[in-house]
């Protein structure tokens, strides 16, 4: 019931594609779904993040599509860049909780 | 320039030893967590503390241990009890007020690269 599944575990596009990466999640409690983004060698960074209360949300060329019903977020990157090479993890929270449980991440790899 | 600072960034110990990884934040965080990654299996939680002089297990404990003396510190020691602990260990930060969803934010430091020699 803490699991969240993330797939696929890696992903390669070309420049200008839209990769996607998918997540699932059973806690019907949790309230607070972001994405984190870490280059090698590095701490992750806080990408985006969505509450349950909108079905969708962008940043600049990121953009979390949220289903309440099927308990299921995805991320998709806009007109991707070698830049976005990184390994993305998704994430959920409780509204008040005080842990994250983290997806397995996925590796991206954008190719010029 | 308000953040999270680990140390060392490398750390290479010889088996049977105890090492402690630190971890510093100026964030004014009451809340700091220690996480373990390994390739392909995501983040897993080690330890988290949400005030000072109190922690909690986390998934993987075991092997671990950590003391939160001040607000700001937060080290990790890693066992000689802890198998196999050549991994990527990463300290993180919340705060625990504020309006919904920022209180959810965990900022995350660089990283400690622990290898097993």
């Amino acid at each position: 019931q803490q699991q969240v599944k993330q797939s696929p575990q890696s992903l390669i596009v070309q420049k200008g594609g839209i990769p996607i990466i998918n997540c699932a999640y059973e806690n019907t409690a949790f309230d607070y779904f972001p994405w984190y983004q870490q280059f090698p060698g590095k701490g992750p960074a806080l990408l985006i993040a969505i509450r349950p209360d909108v079905s969708e949300k962008k940043e600049g060329r990121f953009t979390i599509s949220f289903n309440k019903s099927a308990k299921q977020f995805s991320l998709h990157i806009m007109d991707s860049q070698p830049g976005d090479s990184a390994t993305y993890f998704c994430a959920a929270s409780t509204r008040y909780g005080n842990k994250l449980v983290f997806g397995a991440g996925t590796i991206l790899r954008v190719k010029s | 320039d308000g953040g999270i600072t680990q140390s060392p960034k490398y750390l290479f110990r010889k088996e049977g030893q105890n090492v402690t990884l630190s971890c510093e934040q100026n964030l004014n965080h009451d809340a700091m967590y220690w996480y373990r990654q390994d390739p392909g299996q995501g983040l897993r939680l080690i330890y988290y503390s949400q005030i000072v002089n109190d922690f909690q297990k986390g998934d993987i404990a075991e092997g671990y241990s950590v003391s939160r003396e001040k607000k700001e510190s937060f080290p990790l020691t890693v066992t000689s009890a802890q198998k196999n602990p050549t991994a990527f260990y990463l300290c993180a930060s919340r705060r625990t007020s504020g309006t919904l969803g920022s209180y959810n934010e965990q900022f995350f430091g660089p990283g400690t690269r622990l290898t097993v020699l």
